[in-house]
């Protein structure tokens, strides 16, 4: 089976500026989840979506950042405008959803560098 | 709310000895899940070993092992046998068995070198 696809893989831009993250999670999977991870540090959670509704949003910035899942499938994760403490790697991960279905599948991430 | 705790930023292990990785969590939650993911240089995070918490038998995959310790909420990671391709960043987490959050909180982390 396909895993958690992300594009781009790369991104560099100046402060102030603005970036979209899109992310497509395996088939089937209801849950998907945004987390930023900055360098040396563990995966921070964003934003959990339960198909296409939020579950949790509590540190999301949401003054800069915001996240849809339309459908229920693919999401996307904006920052608008980008300051330079959001330079990290954003990681998408989803499941399955329920309880026993415990395992994330992560996918390659979103290197976020800004300058 | 949970945390989770790695006090150990770096550990090194030789070729084919066994080395053991610290976590400790804080919850009030009586069921919940602590997992072990191991992180290569390429970022593409990868599930190692899971336990529930309603288990009292330590969970073993091939040569990663766990002692769970529920009272005392540890959860440490034993790797037996130890190989130049288990180098990688090891994160503990925890998810929460609450129906409908399935919350998952991340420790930060233990950079694993291993010497040939």
């Amino acid at each position: 089976e396909a895993g958690v696809a992300q594009s781009p893989r790369y991104k560099i831009i100046e402060k102030r500026q603005s970036v979209a993250f899109w992310c497509n999670p395996i088939s089937g999977h209801a849950t998907l989840y945004w987390y930023q991870q900055i360098l040396g540090q563990g995966p921070k959670l964003l934003i959990q979506f339960q198909n296409n509704g939020v579950v949790d949003d509590s540190q999301l910035p949401k003054d800069r950042f915001s996240a849809e899942r339309l459908k229920g499938v693919d999401s996307t994760l904006k920052i608008q405008p980008a300051k330079l403490e959001d330079s990290a790697v954003y990681l998408c991960a989803s499941s399955a959803g329920t309880e026993s279905s415990y395992e994330q599948y992560f996918g390659p991430g979103t290197r976020l560098t800004v300058t | 709310a949970q945390t989770v705790t790695q006090s150990q930023p770096e550990m090194s292990v030789q070729e084919a000895e066994t080395v053991t990785l610290s976590c400790t969590y804080d919850t009030s939650e009586s069921d919940y899940y602590l997992f072990w993911y191991k992180q290569p240089p390429s970022r593409q995070m990868i599930l190692v070993i899971r336990q529930e918490a309603y288990k009292q038998q330590n969970a073993t995959e091939n040569r990663f092992s766990v002692n769970f310790q529920k009272a005392a909420k540890s959860f440490s990671l034993k790797i037996s046998d130890s190989q130049l391709g288990d180098a990688a960043m090891y994160f503990c987490a925890y998810r929460s068995s609450v129906s409908g959050t399935y919350k998952y909180i991340f420790g930060t982390g233990t950079r694993l070198k291993v010497l040939a």
